[in-house]
């Protein structure tokens, strides 16, 4: 199994619904998550982190952790055709301490008007 | 204010060339990241540098030079580059090197001739 592990798409959702992206990740990562967005062209920008089980909302993001069953999750409510991006899931090596963020591949999301 | 900046936004170079790649952030940041993306592929790390000192080098060839003068500054140095080089370099910085929120600034599109 992969460390961080995302399917790649793409997503596809009309505007106004809800995008969900998903992510399993393996023993190899700690207990913190980032998922980033990456238009086209641009860095990476990041939009939430979460370190604990359970849900963290930022206004139309909800970033949901379940440890038990590996997985980290981030909902996009309302989705807008901006939103439109990859969407990487990004955790940090477990075994090194040194600040290492392991990737997911990145799921693309297209937002259809 | 989460801004890193880096220069050149683009850079074309030859292979027997020296150019260097410059990165700056004011957010009182300790640790500071080099990641280099292809294509469709998420980011990999190349360098971390945590308090000015080199903690992490994920064993990339020695072409590229990383050097951090000061907490707010970090170039890396390009000599004898191969075209399998050309990519997009990525500077970043967290609060510290571990689990902490790394941000990326808007990279550098590096085309080697």
């Amino acid at each position: 199994q992969k460390e961080v592990e995302q399917n790649s798409g793409p997503l596809s959702v009309p505007e106004g619904a809800i995008a969900s992206l998903n992510c399993t990740y393996s023993d190899r990562v700690s207990q913190s998550f980032f998922w980033y967005r990456q238009y086209s062209g641009k860095s990476p920008e990041l939009i939430m982190s979460i370190y604990s089980n359970g849900d963290k909302e930022d206004g139309r993001f909800t970033a949901q952790l379940n440890k038990a069953s590996q997985y980290v999750s981030l909902l996009i409510r309302d989705s807008q055709p901006s939103d439109s991006a990859t969407y990487l899931c990004a955790a940090t090596d477990f075994y090194n301490q040194g600040g290492k963020l392991i990737f997911g591949q990145g799921t693309e999301l297209s937002v259809k008007p | 204010d989460t801004e890193v900046t880096q220069t050149p936004k683009h850079l074309v170079m030859g292979m027997t060339n020296k150019k260097s790649l410059k990165c700056e952030q004011h957010m009182g940041h300790r640790a500071m990241y080099w990641y280099k993306q292809k294509a469709k592929k998420p980011p990999e790390l190349m360098f971390v540098y945590s308090y000015e000192k080199l903690s992490i080098n994920e064993s990339v060839p020695s072409r590229f030079s990383p050097e951090c003068p000061n907490s707010s500054l970090l170039n890396l140095h390009l000599h004898a580059l191969q075209p399998e080089d050309s990519a997009l370099y990525l500077c970043a910085s967290s609060p510290q090197a571990g689990t902490d929120e790394q941000y990326f600034g808007p990279g550098t599109r590096l085309t080697v001739t």
